[in-house]
């Protein structure tokens, strides 16, 4: 089985720029969450939407972070314009399960390093 | 709110050494618990999980139990190997709502063994 995959894997942009995310899930997996790694810590939930539909973005910051997931299936994850502190990795992840279940594993992607200057 | 507090690495430790990685949490409901490992290079895997109070987990050597009580889920390994080098995160699972539910991360904890 193919894992998650997510591309780049690094890039470097100045601040104010625009960057752009892109995830491909486990096939037939139903959920996808978007998650932000700043170094020193854990990860933190962006989004997460079930099938092409948000299920969860309440720690999004919507003034200059957008998701979306066409057809259920890709997702991409934008920042316009970038801040400093955005400097992170950002983590995709899939789950077969159709709802976020209590017991359903997620699957982690490598993540994008980011790093603003 | 829900949260986890892990042990502030790094920790480093001779191959063949006793390892216990503390983590407790705080939750509004009853959480199920998991351990995920981060080796260089990689994405988050699941470790081991449990989802009821005196479960234990357990997978490639590591184990931990959920003590409700204590509101504890320790991880241990006998006895550690180079291999095991590697971010050790422990996190809880509760309803964020309806049926749904939200994975949350403690910090994390460099774990580095040498030969």
């Amino acid at each position: 089985e193919a894992g998650v995959a997510q591309s780049p894997r690094y890039k470097i942009i100045e601040k104010r720029q625009s960057v752009a995310f892109w995830c491909n899930p486990i096939s037939g997996h139903a959920t996808l969450y978007w998650y932000q790694q700043i170094l020193g810590q854990g990860p933190k939930l962006l989004i997460q939407f079930q099938n092409n539909g948000v299920v969860d973005d309440s720690q999004l910051p919507k003034d200059r972070f957008s998701a979306e997931r066409l057809k259920g299936v890709d997702s991409t994850l934008k920042i316009q314009p970038a801040k400093l502190e955005d400097s992170a990795v950002y983590l995709c992840a899939s789950s077969l399960a159709r709802r976020a279940s209590y017991n359903s594993p997620l699957h982690f992607g490598n993540g994008t390093r980011l790093t603003v200057t | 709110g829900d949260s986890v507090t892990q042990m502030e690495g790094p920790v480093t430790l001779s191959e063949e050494a006793f390892l216990t990685i503390n983590c407790t949490y705080t939750a509004t409901g009853y959480p199920s618990l998991f351990w995920y490992v981060q080796y260089p290079g990689e994405g988050l895997q699941l470790l081991l999980k449990a989802t009821k109070a005196d479960d234990k987990g357990s997978n490639k050597g590591f184990e931990a139990t959920y003590r409700k009580e204590t509101t504890s889920f320790h991880l241990e390994k006998g006895s550690v190997q180079v291999s095991d080098s590697a971010v050790y995160f422990c996190a809880l699972s509760v309803s964020s709502g309806g049926s749904n539910y939200k994975l949350t991360f403690g910090k994390g904890t460099l774990l580095t063994v040498n030969p």
